[in-house]
């Protein structure tokens, strides 16, 4: 397997502009996660999915963001408007609920410039 | 939620030299595994560890889960060990991350 894919690798966009996030994970998975990662915060959890259902989406920063999963392959994450307070690297992640075999995997990250 | 505290926070090495890493959580949980982030921000599971001993290479871990703590051994460093680890422990379907040890190799 390839591995969790995202896309962009670098986004470099102008405040108010929307933003879009993608993320492939490994086929099989059942769990899909997006964090974020700052200096000052570390690695927050935004939102994660169990077999394609949003499980618990309280870290969630606001409104302004959503996330969908509309199959087992795919996710988004969507920033609308986008502001500048929004920049830092943003991390898919997915995981296989089977017990014994609950290894996190992360994809490359996308490191989103909002100026 | 749980609380995970990773010590020391930074961690300066010369090649070579050996190293342990710490990682104390607050309650029970499911599952323990430690990651790598090099240089280039990549984010590596190295260990899925609840509990026991295990060994890659020159790494190896060890999770005390009654005492709620896992150890991350790290023998003859070289400078591609460079970078932080996490730890992060699972309760429920979460994972919850420390805030990292960032460790540096000289050659």
């Amino acid at each position: 397997d390839a591995g969790v894919i995202q896309s962009p690798r670098h986004e470099v966009t102008e405040m108010g502009q929307e933003v879009t996030l993608r993320c492939k994970p490994i086929s099989g998975h059942d769990y899909l996660f997006w964090y974020r990662q700052t200096m000052m915060r570390g690695l927050e959890l935004l939102i994660y999915f169990n077999n394609n259902v949003p499980i618990d989406d309280s870290g969630m920063p606001e409104d302004r963001f959503s996330a969908k999963m509309p199959n087992a392959s795919f996710s988004t994450l969507k920033i609308q408007p986008s502001e500048p307070r929004d920049s830092a690297v943003y991390f898919c992640a997915s995981s296989f609920s089977r017990r014994g075999n609950e290894k996190l995997f992360f994809g490359s990250g996308t490191q989103l410039s909002v100026l | 939620g749980i609380q995970v505290e990773q010590s020391p926070p930074d961690l300066i090495l010369q090649e070579g030299a050996n190293s342990t890493l710490r990682c104390n959580f607050s309650d029970s949980v499911n599952n323990l595994q430690w990651f790598h982030q090099n240089p280039w921000g990549q984010l590596i599971n190295l260990f899925y560890i609840p509990s026991g001993t295990k060994q890659n290479g020159r790494l190896s871990a060890t999770t005390v889960a009654t005492e709620r703590y896992s150890l991350l051994y790290i023998s003859s460093s070289q400078t591609t060990d460079s970078g932080v680890y996490f730890c992060a422990v699972v309760t429920g379907n979460q994972f919850y991350f420390g805030t990292g040890t960032s460790l540096t190799v000289i050659p």
